[in-house]
C-alpha cells in the first residue's frame, strides 16, 4: 500500500520569507512518481512538479525548489522569498507502477499555507 | 481558463434528491477521474475511466454512479445522499500511457452539501 504524509497543517509566513513544505511517502514500488500540487481558494489542484524514483536531482523553478532524497523517503517542496499569491493548500502525491488503467495518485492531507504581509 | 470545466460548481440537495454533476475536459485526453475531498482528509480517489472503460472503482457507495459516455465527458449520478458525503467533488484528466506517469489537470470541483 502506498501513503503519503504531510506532518504540516497549516502554516503561517510573512511575504519574503522562506518556506518549506514537508513530504514523507511509503511506497513498495521501485519505480514510482513523485508529485506537488497546488489548490489555490478557487479550488482546482494545479500542476507544480513530476519526479521519478531514478532521479534525485533536486530542481529549481523560479522562486520554487524541490530537495527528493530516497534515503528518507521525502520529497519537501520550498518556497524562496514568499509572496501573498502563494497561498494556497499544496498537496504531495505518489503513483506506482499499476498499468491496470488511469493513473492513480495517492495524494497527502495536504499543507494550508498563508502569506501574510 | 482551466482545460477540465465542472458544472455545476455548487450543489445543496436533500437526502432523496436526485442529482448528477457533469465533467467536460477539452484536453483530448482518454482517462477521467472523480475524487472526492473532505475536509482534513487526503483526496479520495472514486472513480477511474481509461479509453471509456470503467477501471477503478474503489469500494464507493452504489448512491454514487458513474457515467462516461465518450472520452471528453464524465457524469457522477449522485441518489440518496447522506449528509457525510457533502465534500468538494474534483474531476481530472490524463493521458494514459500505460506507464502510470500522473500528471492529471483538474477542475474546479463541484462543492455538494446534503442537508
Amino acid at each position: 500500500a502506498q501513503k503519503v504524509t504531510q506532518a504540516q497543517t497549516e502554516i503561517s509566513v510573512v511575504e519574503k520569507e522562506d518556506v518549506t513544505l514537508d513530504c514523507v511517502y511509503e511506497t513498495r514500488d521501485t519505480t514510482y512518481y513523485l508529485f506537488w500540487y497546488k489548490q489555490p481558494p478557487s479550488g482546482e489542484l494545479v500542476f507544480l512538479i513530476r519526479r521519478n524514483s531514478f532521479d534525485e536531482q533536486n530542481e529549481i523553478s523560479g522562486r520554487y525548489s524541490w530537495n527528493f532524497q530516497k534515503s528518507t523517503s521525502s520529497f519537501n517542496f520550498t518556497i524562496t522569498a514568499s509572496q501573498v499569491v502563494d497561498s494556497a493548500v499544496y498537496f504531495c502525491a505518489l503513483s506506482g507502477t499499476d498499468t491496470g488503467g488511469g493513473n492513480k495518485l495517492t495524494f497527502g492531507t495536504g499543507t494550508q499555507l498563508k502569506v501574510e504581509l | 481558463e482551466t482545460g477540465v470545466t465542472q458544472t455545476p460548481r455548487h450543489l445543496v440537495m436533500g437526502m432523496t434528491n436526485k442529482k448528477s454533476l457533469k465533467c467536460e475536459q477539452h484536453l483530448g485526453h482518454n482517462a477521467m477521474y472523480w475524487y472526492k475531498q473532505s475536509a482534513k482528509k487526503p483526496l479520495e480517489l472514486m472513480f477511474v475511466y481509461s479509453l471509456e472503460e470503467r477501471v477503478e472503482n474503489n469500494s464507493v457507495p452504489s448512491r454514487f454512479s458513474p457515467e462516461c459516455p465518450n472520452s471528453s465527458h464524465l457524469f457522477l449520478h449522485l441518489h440518496t445522499l447522506q449528509p457525510e458525503d457533502s465534500a468538494l467533488y474534483l474531476c481530472a484528466s490524463s493521458q494514459q500511457s500505460g506507464l502510470n506517469t500522473g500528471e492529471l489537470f483538474f477542475g474546479e470541483g463541484s462543492r455538494l452539501t446534503v442537508l
